[in-house]
């Protein structure tokens, strides 16, 4: 199956500061991304739908200015986290569809990148 | 609203068989996908159905009655890497996916 890869799978850094996970699709073109949100314990939160080329599509209740995202090219989004606190600290992982293999609906999910915010 | 349930947790024994239950209402239904989720790692793949029925593969598979807004997982064999979460989700009239929280399940020898 097609291949999303995350990165980093996990990062620690100081309240203020700011992080960007990459999401890339390795062996096919991904002309929309999802970022997602998943708290301990807890399902999946979409957080946004990257589109490659134009601006991306913001759950109601995500902060658009403070979840950076952009989707630069057909194999490429990058969520940034910009002025990170502790209550960001989360597990975010990211999933593409292969729109040219037909629509069976599945999403292929990055590895996941986990945030520690200290 | 929109909403998809299904039990917090489950337990089972090593080699039995165990059903998973998932009910939803959304505005719209374009397929129930069946994904399962290792603590701290991605979801995977498991099953599609956008027709009622069962559909089998290998020691899973997954029954969809749209009319009655139903699903079912169904787990053979089970073996004790089949510990995980279990989610559940629909994809609604906008193609937009609605999860479940998740089933966790505890397999015991």
């Amino acid at each position: 199956g097609a291949v999303v890869s995350q990165h980093p799978s996990r990062v620690i850094c100081k309240s203020g500061t700011s992080v960007k996970i990459e999401c890339r699709s390795l062996d096919f073109q991904a002309t929309t991304m999802f970022w997602y949100r998943q708290f301990p314990k807890q399902s999946l939160m979409l957080m946004a739908t990257s589109n490659e080329g134009s601006k991306a599509t913001y759950e109601q209740g995500v902060e658009k200015d403070k979840f950076l995202i952009n989707h630069a090219s057909l194999t490429l989004s990058t969520l940034t986290v910009t002025s990170a606190h502790p209550e960001d600290s989360s597990f975010y992982i990211c999933s593409a569809r292969d729109g040219l293999a037909g629509d069976t609906g599945e999403l292929f999910f990055g590895e996941g990148s986990r945030l520690t915010v200290l | 609203g929109q909403n998809i349930d299904q039990p917090t947790e489950m337990t089972a024994t090593e080699g039995a068989i165990v059903q998973i239950n998932c009910t939803y209402q959304t505005s719209g239904f374009n397929g129930l996908f069946w994904y399962q989720q290792h603590a701290g790692e991605a979801p995977t793949f498991l099953s599609y159905n956008v027709l009622d029925g069962l559909e089998e593969k290998g020691r899973f598979s997954s029954f969809l009655s749209r009319s009655k807004g139903y699903s079912y997982l169904l787990l053979k064999e089970l073996q004790m890497k089949d510990s995980a979460s279990y989610l559940c989700a629909v994809r609604d009239s906008n193609y937009q996916l609605i999860w479940g929280a998740g089933t966790k399940l505890i397999i015991k020898p």
